[in-house]
């Protein structure tokens, strides 16, 4: 256990759908950072947040978008689902200092659009 | 913006050999961090091994190791005595000092023959 745990770990839902995918840190962790990786691809970044507040955005879609609560744990939504949009979503956690010891990531979510 | 290129998709290496990951990365930054993740079957993301730019000694985590160039933007991984655990994605990752994302290259795909 990494100590980031992403909910749910599989999802299967139909296209023009919404989803939610869950993540909580590792306990400490105030950064919170959002990946997709489709199939045999490296991994995209979408999102980062910083003890709530977004820090950086990437190659997210209008469609998705992401929050963090004051418990620190964050969502991701994801919204008028598509075919091309079924990969697993990673999420990942580091310390105050932005990461320099690497990320902690979650088991992920695998999303199937069918 | 900043990259990161793997240019072997796929490698093979006997059991209880060597063998070397590339990994090349492109940035105007003089302080910056670089990982070798590891993505078994299972698809957890785990931190295999970690370099500071400002260090210049090669780190190393047991059978793990790297040979770090910091003027040729080369960081390759070398896997001593390769055992068929070592069998996954690996994927080398660049972060500036700043609190900015991981950014990862497409991967190289490990194969440990018995």
């Amino acid at each position: 256990d990494s100590g980031v745990t992403q909910t749910p770990k599989h999802l299967i839902t139909a296209t023009g759908q919404r989803v939610t995918l869950r993540c909580s840190p590792r306990s400490g962790d105030l950064s919170v950072y959002w990946y997709q990786q489709s199939l045999d691809q490296g991994l995209q970044f979408l999102i980062q947040y910083y003890n709530g507040e977004e820090r950086a955005k990437g190659n997210i879609l209008e469609r998705f978008s992401a929050q963090q609560f004051p418990d620190l744990h964050s969502e991701l939504n994801l919204s008028s689902l598509e075919l091309g949009d079924s990969a697993l979503y990673f999420c990942a956690s580091s310390e105050k200092g932005g990461g320099n010891y690497g990320y902690t990531f979650g088991s992920g979510t695998r999303l199937t659009v069918v | 913006a900043q990259t990161v290129t793997q240019s072997q998709p796929e490698m093979s290496v006997q059991e209880a050999e060597t063998v070397t990951l590339s990994c090349t990365y492109d940035t105007s930054e003089s302080d910056y961090y670089l990982f070798w993740y590891k993505q078994p079957p299972s698809r957890q993301m785990i931190l295999v091994i970690r370099q500071e730019a400002y260090k210049q000694q090669n780190a190393t985590e047991n059978r793990f190791s790297v040979n770090f160039q910091k003027a040729a933007k080369s960081f390759s991984l070398k896997i001593s005595d390769s055992q068929l655990g070592d069998a996954a994605m690996y994927f080398c990752a660049y972060r500036t000092s700043g609190n900015t994302p991981l950014v990862f290259g497409k991967g190289t795909r490990l194969s440990v023959i018995a």
